[in-house]
């Protein structure tokens, strides 16, 4: 089983929808989690970090569900600059090592 | 500006050599990466540091070989075992366990 799985989309939306992800994980003793925003052919670029109690960053919120072992991107009104791979990565805090999503390509349409 | 920075960009290589990609962070983080991703695919690790003088293999370390002989630098041998090197090489670092992690802007290596 992999330590961090992601629905691959691709997720093609109008512009002003509302679309969510979500990522499962493996480790139930993970104590960090994070989603990062990665634009074709550059590096990852970190968009949150995801906190027990939940955040919101203006459109974007992100949860953490430890029961079910999830986290989820919630992101509003989407903009045509929101295109993109969305990645979870998630940091079970053993041997320093992150764990990465294959990531969830989101494509806005005017 | 605080950052990690990665040269070259982009490197072209033929079938048989090594080539070494270089990655400098100026954050203070203990920790260093090298990541490698394919077209389509997630990040896969390859080495990891957690201090100076000491590295571990990742997943996927066979073909590689790393070197931490300073807190800022992290280079990256890609050598002639590794049979399908044509990939996205990102560097990364972080303050330790629990920090995020923070990436360099990638080299891009392809093999002719």
């Amino acid at each position: 089983r992999k330590e961090v799985e992601q629905d691959p989309g691709p997720f093609n939306v109008p512009e002003g929808a509302t679309v969510a992800f979500n990522c499962t994980y493996s480790n139930s003793a993970s104590q960090s989690f994070f989603w990062y925003r990665q634009d074709c052919r550059k590096e990852p670029k970190l968009l949150m970090s995801v906190y027990s109690s939940g955040n919101e960053d203006g459109r974007f919120t992100a949860q953490l569900n430890r029961a079910s072992q999830y986290i989820s991107l919630l992101i509003r009104d989407s903009k045509l600059s929101d295109s993109a791979t969305y990645l979870c990565v998630v940091n079970p805090r053993t041997g320093n090592q992150f764990y990465f999503g294959t990531g969830t390509s989101l494509t806005v349409i005017p | 500006d605080g950052g990690i920075t990665q040269s070259p960009k982009y490197l072209f290589r033929k079938e048989g050599q090594n080539v070494t990609l270089s990655c400098e962070q100026n954050l203070n983080h203990d920790a260093m990466y090298w990541y490698r991703q394919d077209p389509g695919q997630g990040l896969r690790l390859i080495y990891y540091s957690q201090i100076v003088n000491d590295f571990q293999k990742g997943d996927i370390a066979e073909g590689y070989s790393v070197s931490r002989e300073k807190k800022e630098s992290f280079p990256l041998t890609v050598t002639s075992a590794q049979k399908n090197p044509t990939a996205f090489y990102l560097c990364a670092s972080s303050i330790g366990t629990a920090g995020e992690l923070f990436f360099g802007e990638g080299s891009r290596l392809t093999v002719l």
